[in-house]
């Protein structure tokens, strides 16, 4: 069956420290991954897109690598703040980017303590 | 950045009545747009892709009759919970991109609740 997982539902690191999500994916054969930011009770908000042929993307304090062998992306927040506190979540395009239509992974919430 | 309207952002509503929720795209237009649904502490759901000027395709398991979608011009689509439920009461969220293969753009949901 197709999955998109991501790594715990939960994750606590202290303030300043590099926070780490990952995403896993099988049966799927995705063009490109996004990442979205989901704050409590709001719509998510695009953060990074990274496709197939690219290994690493950065923006500021972002880092997303796609490993299309082990069908895999990592989410990096360096120098993580308490304001980076929210729900991360990975969404791909099951028809290999011929639409827009994204499904998301289960979500990894969060929390930098200061 | 491209921006989408979603109204309301709450209803509350009693067991049998019909909701409408109306998801709008700003400053682009957009031939699809797509229909999310989430319950608490869960990721999103894809409910429906709504097509401009043409019939909606739903995902398996969603109830078409039940979802009524209306996307009656390139800047508008509306969703319709029909004879709402306690069961149907979620987080309904809009999403609509400008182009082709590229990043989506949210409403900020409308929070159902049926009592």
């Amino acid at each position: 069956s197709q999955k998109i997982e991501q790594n715990s539902e939960a994750l606590n690191i202290q303030e300043g420290k590099t926070a780490t999500l990952t995403c896993n994916y099988t049966n799927y054969s995705p063009a490109y991954l996004q990442w979205y930011r989901q704050d409590p009770g709001r719509g998510p908000v695009f953060l990074l897109l990274i496709r197939e042929n690219e290994k690493e993307k950065r923006k500021e304090r972002l880092k997303v690598t796609f490993d299309t062998t082990l069908k895999q992306s990592l989410f990096h927040i360096t120098a993580s703040q308490p304001a980076d506190s929210a729900t991360y979540l990975c969404a791909l395009d099951p028809y290999g980017g011929a639409t827009n239509k994204l499904i998301f992974g289960t979500g990894t919430l969060l929390a930098v303590q200061p | 950045g491209a921006v989408v309207s979603q109204h309301p952002s709450r209803v509350i509503c009693k067991s049998g009545t019909s909701v409408k929720i109306e998801c709008r795209s700003l400053d682009f237009q957009a031939t699809t747009m797509f229909w999310y649904r989430q319950f608490p502490k869960q990721s999103l759901m894809l409910m429906a892709t709504s097509n401009e000027g043409s019939k909606a395709t739903y995902e398996q398991g969603v109830e078409k009759d039940k979802f009524l979608i209306n996307h009656a011009s390139l800047t508008l689509s509306t969703l319709t919970v029909t004879s709402a439920h306690p069961e149907d009461s979620s987080f309904y969220i809009c999403s609509a991109s400008p182009g082709q293969g590229s990043k989506l753009f949210f409403g900020s949901g409308t929070q159902l609740s049926v009592l």
